[in-house]
C-alpha cells in the first residue's frame, strides 16, 4: 500500500541547474499538490491540479513549473535553480470535491538544497 | 483570502501530562474544514484529526479531541495523556467546502516537547 511517493528523497542541485521531483500515487486521487516547507512558514502551496492534463499556480509558483499527463503522477520541475530554493517539498493528493471531507495523504518529502 | 494563524512555535509537556495547542483562522465563510496534522522527525505528514465547520460537536480521536469555537474562529487541540511518541510538530489547516481545488492552507505550526 504505497500511498504517495515521492522520487528522490534527498538531492544537493548547484545554482542554475535543473531537475525534476517526480510524485506518483496509487490511490486513484483526482487532485494533487506541490507544497514547500520552510521553517516558521508552514506549508507553502506552490502548484496544484484537479484532474490529469490540468494545473494550476498556488501561493509560491515562481521559479517551477508542473505537468500532470497522467493522473497517477505530478511532476515539479526546477528549470534554473536558485538557494531560495532550498526546502523540503511536499507532494500530497485527495479526492474530488464530493468528498471534500476526506483529508489530504502526503509524500514522505523530498530535501532539496542548492548550493 | 483565509489564513491560519498558529502563535506558539514551541510548547513542551511533561509525560502523562495535557497540553493544548491554539489555532486561529480568518475566514468569511460558513462551511469548510478543518485539520490537524502531525510531522515527527521521521518528516511523515500525518492526519491527526478533522472537524466539518457544520457540526457543532468538537471531534475525537482517542487521546486528540478538538476545541472548535466557530464564532471565536479558533481551533485548539487538546492531547491528553501525552506520550513520547506525541513529540512533533502540529500544523493546523483549513480548507474550503465551496472551492473545487481542494486546497489547504496551514498553520505555521508548533513544536511540541514531550519531556519524561
Amino acid at each position: 500500500n504505497a500511498g504517495v511517493t515521492q522520487t528522490p528523497k534527498f538531492r544537493v542541485l548547484k545554482t542554475g541547474q535543473s531537475m525534476t521531483l517526480l510524485c506518483a500515487q496509487d490511490m486513484n486521487h483526482e487532485y494533487m499538490y506541490w507544497y514547500r516547507q520552510d521553517p516558521g512558514m508552514g506549508l507553502r502551496l506552490i502548484h496544484y491540479s484537479v484532474g490529469e492534463g490540468t494545473t494550476a499556480k498556488g501561493e509560491v509558483p515562481d521559479g517551477y513549473n508542473v505537468s500532470r499527463l497522467k493522473k497517477q503522477n505530478f511532476l515539479l520541475g526546477l528549470e534554473s535553480a536558485a538557494p531560495s530554493q532550498t526546502s523540503v517539498y511536499f507532494c500530497a493528493s485527495s479526492r474530488g470535491q464530493i468528498f471534500r471531507n476526506q483529508p489530504q495523504h502526503f509524500g514522505d518529502g523530498t530535501r532539496l538544497s542548492i548550493l | 483570502a483565509q489564513t491560519v494563524t498558529q502563535s506558539q512555535p514551541e510548547m513542551s509537556v511533561q509525560e502523562a501530562e495535557t497540553v493544548t495547542l491554539s489555532c486561529t483562522y480568518d475566514t468569511s465563510e460558513s462551511d469548510y474544514y478543518l485539520f490537524w496534522y502531525k510531522q515527527p522527525p521521521s518528516r511523515q505528514m500525518i492526519l491527526v484529526i478533522r472537524q466539518e465547520a457544520y457540526k457543532q460537536q468538537n471531534a475525537t480521536e482517542n487521546r486528540f479531541s478538538v476545541n472548535f469555537q466557530k464564532a471565536a474562529k479558533s481551533f485548539s487541540l487538546k492531547i491528553s495523556d501525552s506520550q513520547l511518541g506525541d513529540a512533533a510538530m502540529y500544523f493546523c489547516a483549513y480548507r474550503s467546502a465551496a472551492s473545487n481545488t481542494g486546497k489547504l492552507i496551514f498553520g505555521q505550526g508548533t513544536t511540541l516537547q514531550v519531556k519524561p
